[in-house]
């Protein structure tokens, strides 16, 4: 079955330690995304990438980097520079925009515990 | 500012009542697509439909209905005699002409009650 998958489903951290949330799909899609949300806020970009090898900053970027080295795989790292990095995070792709802007597709997401 | 605004928090209806969910967003663009997603309590987000600027026509998809009218920016969301299992956050979204991103309204949370 095609799809998108998150590892873990559940995350727990202590403060100041580094932490990769893996995302990869199997959709043959060009375009990744990865979401940020919080009770109440709705989904905040954070990265997002088009192709293999190019990613943008999204809306809340600070604190986080992302690699795009093969299509298939979006890994989002949440760095010791978030302030808050405790939160639900979900990864969705897309065909690419620049042929058609289609709806994106999300995966199960990873809830994050930092204390 | 805000694009897409859901200004309806929480609902809650009995079941088989019918539910209105309302979206209305704010753009520029004169080409845009917007879209409705279901977040049962299970986390994932679901798709539900796509619809761009040049299509007005409203959609019947079962139970699902939505209607949208550029006249007031709305793409506005019903269920037709609701069931404990429609119980899930409903997101509204924009993508406007680039579709580099998608703006999210901030959901709003429907309860059906047995």
């Amino acid at each position: 079955d095609g799809g998108i998958t998150q590892s873990p489903k559940y995350l727990f951290r202590k403060e100041g330690q580094n932490v990769t949330l893996s995302c990869e799909q199997n959709l043959n899609h060009d375009a990744m995304y990865w979401y940020r949300q919080d009770p109440g806020q709705g989904l905040r970009l954070i990265y997002y990438s088009q192709i293999v090898n190019d990613f943008q900053k999204g809306d809340i970027a600070e604190g986080y980097s992302v690699s795009r080295e093969k299509k298939e795989s979006f890994p989002l790292t949440v760095t010791s520079a978030q302030k808050n990095p405790t939160a639900f995070y979900l990864c969705a792709s897309s065909m690419s925009p620049w042929e058609r802007v289609s709806e994106q597709y999300f995966g199960p997401g990873t809830r994050l515990t930092v204390t | 500012a805000q694009k897409v605004t859901q200004a309806q928090t929480e609902i809650s209806v009995v079941e088989k009542e019918d539910v209105t969910l309302d979206c209305v967003y704010e753009t520029r663009d004169t080409t845009y697509y917007l879209f409705w997603y279901k977040q049962p309590p299970s986390g994932e987000l679901v798709f539900l439909i796509r619809r761009n600027s040049f299509d007005e026509q409203n959609e019947i998809s079962g139970r699902y209905s939505w209607n949208f009218q550029k006249s007031t920016s709305s793409f506005n969301f019903t269920i037709t005699a609701s069931q404990v299992v429609d119980s899930a956050v409903y997101f509204c979204a924009l993508s406007e002409a680039r579709g580099n991103q998608f703006y999210f309204g901030t959901g709003t949370s429907l309860t059906v009650i047995p």
